[in-house]
């Protein structure tokens, strides 16, 4: 069984930093894409970020470039989010996903999402 | 970055009705969109790849169609079960881009 588990999350003031992990598990990890969205309360979705599957290539959105870094630890079966320079803004649910995009039609995945609050 | 522009924002509509929403993306995507149905305090789930494949153990009363820059979702007799909000996602150029979103309601 597929799953995602986001953790890290928490109440952070504004400009400060925060890392988001999200554990992989019932898949080959190093074989798929992965992404970061976001959901600010009661707003809709925002892609933030992906990463391929060895880790070479990221892409970001317009709103977090520069800020946040996507990386992957394919040993640990581990998708990563550094987040510096926190807005309070950047206050969402982070929801860690496989198979956003797909042509192939296979599945998409999500995690429960990690809740991060930016304020002082 | 292409802008996804999703309408309606909300409706509200009655079981068994057919409904429609448009997304329309500032510049061509191809046919590289998808539809999520996103229930509260849920992750999203897509129903449609490509513009108008219907995912897998995706009722059959959800379709897509659209090419280009014009996308539209329809569910042909809605269900107690649709009620949700449904956002389109482009995924032809970076950073990718969702729809700002559509409330379906009960009237």
């Amino acid at each position: 069984e597929v799953q995602l588990v986001e953790s890290g999350g928490g109440l952070v003031q504004p400009g400060g930093s925060l890392r988001l992990s999200c554990a992989a598990s019932g898949f080959t990890f190093n074989e798929y894409w992965m992404y970061w969205v976001r959901q600010a309360p009661g707003k809709g979705l925002v892609w933030v970020s992906r990463i391929n599957d060895d880790g070479t290539a990221t892409n970001y959105a317009s709103s977090v470039e520069g800020r946040f870094t996507i990386s992957r630890d394919n040993a640990q079966n581990t998708l990563y989010l550094q987040m510096n320079s926190l807005r309070p803004e950047d206050t969402a649910v982070y929801y860690c996903a496989r198979n956003l995009g797909t042509s192939s039609g296979e599945e998409d995945f999500w995690g429960q999402g990690a809740l991060v609050t930016v304020s002082s | 970055d292409i802008q996804m522009t999703q309408s309606p924002s909300s409706l509200s509509a009655s079981v068994g009705d057919r409904v429609t929403i448009t997304c329309r993306a500032s510049q061509g995507i191809r046919s590289d969109l998808g539809w999520f149905q996103q229930k509260p305090g849920k992750a999203p789930k897509r129903l449609i790849y490509t513009a108008s494949n219907l995912q897998s153990g995706v009722p059959s009363r959800f379709s897509g169609s659209g090419s280009g820059a014009e996308f539209t979702l329809t569910i042909s007799s809605l269900q107690p079960d649709d009620f949700a909000t449904y956002y389109c996602l482009q995924h032809n150029n970076y950073p990718w881009t969702f729809g700002q979103g559509t409330k379906v309601e009960i009237k």
